[in-house]
């Protein structure tokens, strides 16, 4: 099936530190996400994105926090400066469409925090 | 609000054996309700969605999903299960009006055993 690709598949940073998480989506899909995953708790939604803007955030998308698509490029998650509460797997992914459309996921990139 | 709660964290089933996974959500409308697995190191991969029509619904590798308003359950079944089945199995929630933002179980790791 369609796949999502994720780099790196894992990032070791010092707190305070600039990180950029890549995400390379479905080629034809228009809708882009950011969900975040500590380890032993819920997937939880970040961020989507569609037509070059953010459509909705959730609270864990704090300030530090920044997604873009520039040119169709990849799409990515910045995080400057980085927590240590930022430590956690992140996981990018892509739909056709919005509401009720299947989302196709990345494997996950696992940020740690130092 | 809505929520989903899955729970059975970890099930372990012999080779053969059928298998249940429950997943009960909270939610007033009508909600798309997905069930996903993740193997290790990979993405999240669909198995099965609903949305309306038929309770039961089919999904891929012999799953199946039946949907039960009253009781806002949402449970996986598989008539006969394979040790590569084992993976964790998540349920997930797309509400009406929010998007495309999903809302995730907490996930149940199957082992099958030989």
């Amino acid at each position: 099936g369609p796949k999502v690709l994720q780099i790196p598949s894992h990032q070791i940073i010092d707190m305070g530190q600039m990180v950029t998480l890549n995400c390379d989506p479905v080629s034809n899909h228009l809708y882009f996400y950011w969900y975040k995953q500590i380890l032993g708790q819920q997937m939880e939604f970040l961020v989507n994105f569609y037509n070059g803007k953010v459509m909705e955030k959730s609270k864990l998308f704090k300030d530090q926090f920044s997604v873009e698509r520039p040119d169709g490029s990849y799409f990515t998650l910045k995080i400057q400066p980085t927590a240590l509460e930022d430590s956690a797997v992140y996981f990018c992914a892509s739909s056709p469409w919005d509401w009720g459309d299947t989302q196709y996921f990345g494997p996950g990139t696992r940020l740690l925090v130092l | 609000a809505q929520s989903v709660t899955q729970p059975d964290a970890r099930v372990t089933v012999s080779e053969g054996a059928s298998l249940q996974l429950r997943c009960k959500y909270s939610y007033s409308g009508t909600p798309y309700l997905f069930w996903y697995v993740q193997y290790p190191r990979q993405g999240l991969q669909l198995l099965l969605k609903y949305y309306s029509g038929d309770p039961v619904v089919q999904g891929v590798n012999g799953f199946e999903a039946e949907f039960s308003k009253s009781n806002s359950s949402f449970h996986l079944r598989k008539a006969s299960v394979h040790w590569s089945d084992s993976a964790v199995y998540f349920c997930v929630l797309s509400a009406q009006g929010t998007g495309s933002k999903l809302s995730f179980g907490k996930g149940a790791k199957l082992t099958v055993s030989p």
